[in-house]
């Protein structure tokens, strides 16, 4: 499949750490990117590449792969990382991009 | 910094073509490190990748639209757009404009987005 798959629902205790991962066998060769979105707002990228932040972006958010399985951790998570994240890569093919349908984050 | 802008009709009808244009600034549309892309999010629903064009002309599109969509660069205008024809109420979505990095080096960036409605 060409597709990358993320868990519907995640939560996390205020201050904890939470990982999010996204699955597919693109991601064997492609780095995935993270977007959230915080409802009625565009995205907005969090990591991109191997594990790099736009400025802005707080350095309690990390991303990294293993296999065929790219995650995004939020170390210490805050009420305001509720939202939803979305990974974002390559197809195997390399020729189209994909997302992956979206992680709720719940921060109780 | 690059800086992406979309613009275009709010309103579409039904079996119509939906054209939107997207104007960057900060750096050029013929630069090697980025795809230019579209985006859409229907409303309450998750984000689809439309599709992406190369500055030395490639073009590759979602399968699903592939038969109904144009995508094009106008370099002199540091312009691109993006054209779906013979819509349906199922493309009423947010649109995104985007630069894509051509590799994990370069960080993509986003317009603010357009709703666009297929109504009658």
């Amino acid at each position: 499949s060409s597709a990358v798959t993320q868990d519907p629902a995640v939560s996390v205790a205020l201050g904890q750490t939470v990982r999010i991962t996204c699955q597919g066998d693109s991601l064997k060769n492609y780095y995935a990117n993270w977007y959230q979105q915080h409802p009625g707002q565009a995205p907005i990228l969090v990591i991109y590449g191997k594990n790099n932040r736009p400025s802005g972006i707080p350095d309690r958010f990390s991303g990294s792969t293993s296999g065929n399985t790219a995650s995004l951790t939020i170390t210490g998570a805050q009420a305001e990382d509720e939202a939803d994240y979305y990974c974002f890569s390559r197809d195997t093919s390399g020729h189209h991009w994909v997302f992956g349908g979206g992680t709720k984050l719940t921060v109780v | 910094q690059l800086q992406l802008q979309e613009s275009g009709p709010r309103l579409v009808k039904p079996s119509e073509t939906l054209s939107l244009t997207c104007t960057v600034s900060g750096g050029s549309i013929s630069s090697s490190s980025y795809y230019w892309g579209w985006i859409r999010q229907p409303p309450g629903k998750g984000l689809e990748w439309i599709g992406s064009k190369y500055h030395n002309g490639i073009t590759y599109y979602n399968p699903s639209l592939k038969s109904r969509l144009a995508m094009s660069v106008d370099t002199s205008k540091n312009q691109f757009s993006l054209r779906l024809n013979s819509v349906t109420a199922s493309d009423t979505a947010m649109y995104y404009c985007a630069s894509l990095g051509s590799s994990a080096w370069y960080k993509d960036s986003w317009g603010r987005g357009t709703l666009v409605t297929v109504s009658s």
